[in-house]
């Protein structure tokens, strides 16, 4: 089975600030990377699908990059509505640990 | 547009079972798999495997095999999973979700179904 990690687990930032997760699978998964963002009590929401393509409606300050086994999920000025919970996804199905993502 | 209905929350005891059901609208049914996944209090999300709609095939997660049941209902274009033997270590939200066409991350989830198992 594809094992991923993802870090950190947690992080907190000030708002503008940029914010880098990290996602690293076990083995050569292509691009066959999701990242999805869960607020607390809601349903996950798809951000970003096969590594870098930014589902519709999602503001353009969310970005994902990487291929292989490496890749990273990418907010380029931290809002105060993007606190919530950061899970990636492989083509396996398998959903990373998640980040959560404060404000400082 | 594309909707994923749920059943509501269930409250079981230990050693029951529990069937959610996740009504569908706004597209093909037959066309698409449809996946589902748990998430206990405060953990990550579980992905628990899927059924196809046309044919009723399915994949369940080795964690699940033996107690976890997908089906559907094309009529009524629902799907059920039915899960058997709960323990506390069960009670979590059940979700449904679907495939984008344009890729097999999950474009659209069901509200959720909270199962509790308490004795």
């Amino acid at each position: 089975d594809i094992q991923m990690t993802q870090s950190p687990s947690s992080l907190s930032a000030s708002v503008g600030d940029r914010v880098t997760i990290t996602c690293q699978a076990s083995q050569d998964i292509n691009n066959y990377l999701h990242w999805y963002q869960q607020k607390p009590g809601k349903v996950p929401k798809l951000l970003i699908y096969d590594a870098s393509n930014l589902e519709t409606g999602v503001p353009s300050r969310f970005s994902g990059s990487g291929s292989g086994t490496d890749f990273t999920f990418t907010i380029s000025s931290l809002q105060p509505e993007d606190i919530a919970t950061y899970y990636c996804q492989q083509y396996d199905n398998v959903f990373g640990p998640g980040t959560k993502v404060e404000i400082k | 547009q594309v909707q994923l209905v749920q059943s509501g929350a269930e409250v079981k005891k230990p050693g029951a079972s529990v069937k959610v059901s996740c009504k569908a609208s706004g597209y093909t049914f037959s066309n698409y798999a449809m996946h589902w996944v748990r998430q206990a209090p405060g953990q990550r999300l579980e992905w628990m495997g899927w059924i196809k709609a046309d044919n009723g095939n399915t994949k369940t997660s080795q964690k699940f095999q033996g107690r976890v049941t997908f089906t559907r209902d094309t009529s009524a274009s629902t799907v059920y999973m039915e899960m058997r033997s709960l323990g506390s270590e069960d009670t979590a939200v059940y979700y449904c979700a679907r495939v984008g066409g344009y890729t097999y991350g999950f474009s659209t989830w069901g509200q959720g179904t909270l199962v509790t198992v308490s004795s």
